[in-house]
């Protein structure tokens, strides 16, 4: 156990609804990550927060997906209208900036399925 | 779009064998780190090596850097079948600011033999 966790751990939705997924990080941490993955493949980079601040978005990030982090804690990664190619597990990552590094702590992942 | 490339894709050992991973990446980059993830789990940081760092030990593992040839290998040595997992190199991009993305391989199954 990483110390972050997400919820829900399994979704299964029919395409054209909306999802939400939790992510509470590691406390003394100030930056939070969301990645995708998709069977067979590394990690894919979607958006970070610096504190209550979303830094950087990817191009993966389309206009259906939004992540917010309201007080600086918790983030949460909302995905309308899905469609089948949302099919993934969502990983969320916690660090604290300290020097170069940038060692990120994962949870275990939201797998969604989307029928 | 993924920078990394692990090589080899899948490794297959014996217990009590090394096992080695090679990693290839594009940019510039401040350090490179190595992960691994069981099967349906998250990722589990294993070692970062500095790209000032040509070589970097922890317990069984052994990590090398060729910045010039933008290259990196990881070794398990002794390898027990608990040591099943992916394993993924990432890149911390010299050009991003410290702290943001990293940029992950495919990643290498390996599969340790009782």
């Amino acid at each position: 156990d990483t110390g972050v966790s997400q919820d829900p751990r399994h979704k299964i939705t029919k395409r054209g609804q909306n999802v939400t997924f939790r992510c509470d990080p590691i406390s003394e941490h100030n930056r939070l990550y969301w990645y995708r993955q998709t069977l067979g493949q590394g990690p894919e980079f979607l958006t970070y927060f610096q504190n209550e601040a979303q830094l950087e978005k990817s191009r993966l990030l389309s206009d259906r997906f939004s992540a917010e982090r309201p007080k600086g804690s918790f983030s949460t990664l909302e995905i309308q209208r899905t469609e089948q190619g949302d099919s993934a597990m969502y990983l969320c990552a916690s660090s604290l900036v300290a020097g170069a590094k940038n060692i990120q702590y994962f949870g275990a992942g939201t797998r969604l399925s989307v029928l | 779009s993924q920078q990394g490339e692990e090589d080899p894709q899948a490794l297959s050992i014996q217990e009590g064998e090394n096992a080695t991973m090679n990693c290839s990446y594009k940019t510039s980059i401040n350090n490179l780190q190595w992960y691994r993830q069981n099967s349906g789990r998250g990722l589990v940081h294993l070692i970062l090596i500095r790209s000032n760092e040509r070589e970097k030990h922890s317990g069984r593992l052994r990590v090398t850097l060729d910045t010039s040839k933008k290259s990196s290998s990881l070794l398990i040595t002794a390898s027990r079948a608990a040591d099943t997992a992916s394993y993924f190199c990432a890149t911390d991009a010299r050009e991003e600011t410290s702290g943001s993305r990293l940029t992950f391989g495919e990643g290498t199954q390996l599969t340790v033999n009782p």
